[in-house]
């Protein structure tokens, strides 16, 4: 079972920032939190990950609340070519890595 | 292109037929993943391998489901006597060791059973 609660859609102005929230308030503390996304008919793309402090790559930031129990995505300046779904993921087994996908957030950037 | 790349893209096969999917992981990682994605949901794990070792099968992979990783390279997924419920996206991911080591997906084979 999935052990993330995303609102199942959202929209997002071409140029806005996207914040994409993510609840997990039963992860333990040593699971990370896993953002991926998927662009249709593509694989899912790997985004970034946090385990307690904020992260930031060249794709986004991810902050994490200090109770570790939500996080968001930001994308800091949304594109057309970001409309896809989001997953967030909390790590279930870290010794295999495998991931447990829930159903994901579509996010809709619009022009 | 040095990402995880699947063959064939898309499959169309007839009901009882056998089918096989292969994968090639990116050539450092020695974990590789099948998932498996039907239409409007996420994405599912079935099998892991470590190395050439299949270390997990989840409940999904009925034994008419069988994945090999012979040289601890690539890795094909077979399935036999496919039923029109196996039609799916076949999604291949490959990570390094390392518990908490990101993985990368290819673009998945999409399996249509008529």
């Amino acid at each position: 079972d999935a052990k993330t609660t995303q609102p199942p859609s959202m929209d997002c102005a071409e140029g806005r920032a996207a914040n994409l929230p993510c609840n997990h308030s039963t992860i333990s503390g040593n699971e990370y939190v896993y953002w991926y996304r998927q662009i249709h008919s593509q694989g899912p793309q790997y985004i970034i990950h946090g385990l307690k402090n904020n992260e930031t790559n060249e794709m986004a930031s991810l902050i994490i609340t200090e109770d570790r129990k939500s996080s968001t995505l930001i994308l800091p300046h949304a594109t057309l070519r970001d409309t896809a779904v989001y997953y967030c993921i909390v790590r279930v087994d870290g010794n295999t890595g495998k991931l447990i996908f829930g159903q994901g957030t579509t996010l809709q950037v619009k022009p | 292109d040095t990402g995880v790349s699947q063959d064939p893209r898309h499959k169309i096969t007839k009901r009882g037929q056998n089918v096989t999917f292969r994968c090639d992981p990116i050539s450092e990682h020695n974990r590789l993943y099948w998932y498996r994605q039907t239409l409007g949901q996420g994405p599912e794990f079935l099998t892991y391998f470590q190395n050439e070792a299949q270390l997990e099968k989840s409940r999904l992979l009925s034994d008419r489901f069988s994945a090999e990783r012979p040289k601890g390279s690539f890795s094909t997924l077979e399935i036999q006597r496919t039923e029109q419920g196996d039609s799916a996206m076949y999604l291949c991911a490959s990570g390094r060791q390392g518990s908490y080591a990101e993985a990368f997906f290819g673009q998945g084979t999409r399996l249509t059973v008529v």
